[in-house]
């Protein structure tokens, strides 16, 4: 049972544009959500996060929006570039569950130069 | 450099045998967890464990198998029993007490090939 889905598999968008991947979630315990970027061949590595208290972060071009009574999370990067081209996964955590997080199963993005 | 290591980063084994991938980490946290990925599907937990000496199964720990004996290792053991062993095992940790949800740290992986 998948509590978290990325219904997009893969996305391509043109350098300079916005890309914007989205992840919705069913367990309505989730307290704190986190978006990774995942090259091939190597570990996720952190990019943004956003506790169940906001409804938007912000990093540099990297925004994250939290809509918790859609169970919606969207990450925005804005301008994209060919470097963020990876496999983004987000996750969901809730607090006292044993430190778990739940994946999406990803969304490859290829930003076109 | 403080972080997570994985050995080796592409391991091939025979149908039948067991296998273990090391997880190492020097960044002095409590948890510690072990994801698999395969083609198209996210990270499926596999064991973690919050503090050494202790492990909790996570979804998909049939035919695996961990320790715990020290804080920094913690070794994944692919049996025999596992069905589908092929796919990219993924090392991560984490801070135990936080008081707001800390991301988790992956180390860099390793790719399970069984011929």
């Amino acid at each position: 049972d998948q509590q978290v889905k990325q219904n997009s598999p893969s996305l391509s968008v043109q350098e300079g544009r916005i890309s914007i991947l989205n992840c919705d979630y069913t367990n309505s315990m989730f307290d704190y959500f986190l978006w990774y970027k995942k090259y091939p061949a190597e570990g996720p590595t952190f990019l943004i996060s956003i506790s169940s208290i906001k409804d938007k972060n912000e990093d540099g071009r990297f925004t994250v929006f939290l809509n918790k009574s859609a169970k919606h999370l969207s990450l925005h990067i804005v301008p994209s570039q060919p470097g963020d081209s990876a496999v983004y996964f987000c996750a969901a955590s809730a607090m006292g569950t044993g430190n778990q997080f739940y994946f999406g199963t990803g969304t490859s993005l290829t930003v076109i130069p | 450099d403080g972080g997570i290591t994985q050995s080796p980063k592409y391991l091939f084994r025979k149908e039948g045998q067991n296998v273990t991938l090391s997880c190492e980490q020097n960044l002095n946290h409590d948890a510690m967890y072990w994801y698999r990925q395969d083609p198209g599907q996210g990270l499926r937990l596999i064991y973690y464990s919050q503090i050494v000496n202790d492990f909790q199964k996570g979804d998909i720990a049939e035919g695996y198998s961990v320790s715990r004996e020290k804080k920094e290792s913690f070794p994944l053991t692919v049996t025999s029993a596992q069905k589908n062993p092929t796919a990219f095992y993924l090392c991560a940790s984490r801070p135990r007490n936080s008081a707001v949800a800390d991301t988790q740290y992956f180390g860099p992986g390793t790719r399970l090939t069984v011929l």
